[in-house]
């Protein structure tokens, strides 16, 4: 089955600590993004890469970094420098021949 | 100004009726104009794609676009109370990869 797969589902981190979301897709798209969502918001792009070994800031990339060494995986990481990181991770692709994003399920960060 | 406005509801509707949903924009050059439906803990799932003005009929769901006004809506025929749920409108500006987002309008449909 094609897709876009996110993982963990549900994330917990201590305050001060790295972590790193996943996000690997099958679907051959060249592009892909990262956004967040708090409640009650609609998505803020953090990153996006429209081809391997390459990526651009979005609207909040502060406290985030990324890298993009196979087509397949765009892996975001949260740092300690990210302060309110508590919010709804979406990861998504884009066919550059379509013109459409998918998304993937998601996850879930909560800062202890 | 927002780049993409909604009203964040939530909307009403009784089960049956027609529920209407709004989106405004800022970029006079956006070309391509999409609607997402959210559920709750859920991501968002593409529902209408529609680039060109006029009307664009798929199932119970029309998606209308008037690039001169600036606004696209979507309408949902016969709504069921599976159709409630958060509906995000993105628009792609021309010549980018990125899609600029709404904050979303919460649909209740009541039984």
């Amino acid at each position: 089955d094609g897709g876009i797969t996110q993982s963990p589902k549900y994330l917990f981190r201590k305050e001060g600590q790295n972590v790193t979301l996943s996000c690997e897709q099958n679907l051959n798209h060249d592009a892909m993004y990262w956004y967040r969502q708090d409640p009650g918001q609609g998505l803020r792009l953090i990153y996006y890469s429209q081809i391997v070994n390459d990526f651009q800031k979005g609207d909040i990339a502060e406290g985030y970094s990324v890298s993009r060494e196979k087509k397949e995986s765009f892996p975001l990481t949260v740092t300690s420098a990210q302060k309110n990181p508590t919010a709804f991770y979406l990861c998504a692709s884009w066919g550059l021949a379509g013109d459409e994003q998918f998304f993937g399920p998601g996850t879930r960060l909560t800062v202890l | 100004q927002k780049e993409v406005e909604q009203n964040s509801g939530p909307l009403s509707v009784p089960e049956g009726a027609i529920a209407s949903l709004n989106c405004t924009y800022s970029d006079r050059g956006s070309q391509s104009f999409f609607w997402y439906r959210q559920y709750s803990g859920k991501s968002p799932e593409l529902i209408m794609s529609i680039y060109s003005n006029g009307d664009k009929e798929d199932g119970r769901f029309t998606a209308q676009l008037n690039k001169a006004s600036q606004y696209v809506s979507l309408l949902i025929r016969d709504s069921q109370p599976s159709d409630s749920a958060t509906y995000l409108c993105a628009v792609s500006p021309s010549g980018t990869y990125k899609y600029i987002f709404g904050t979303g309008t919460r649909l209740k449909v009541l039984a």
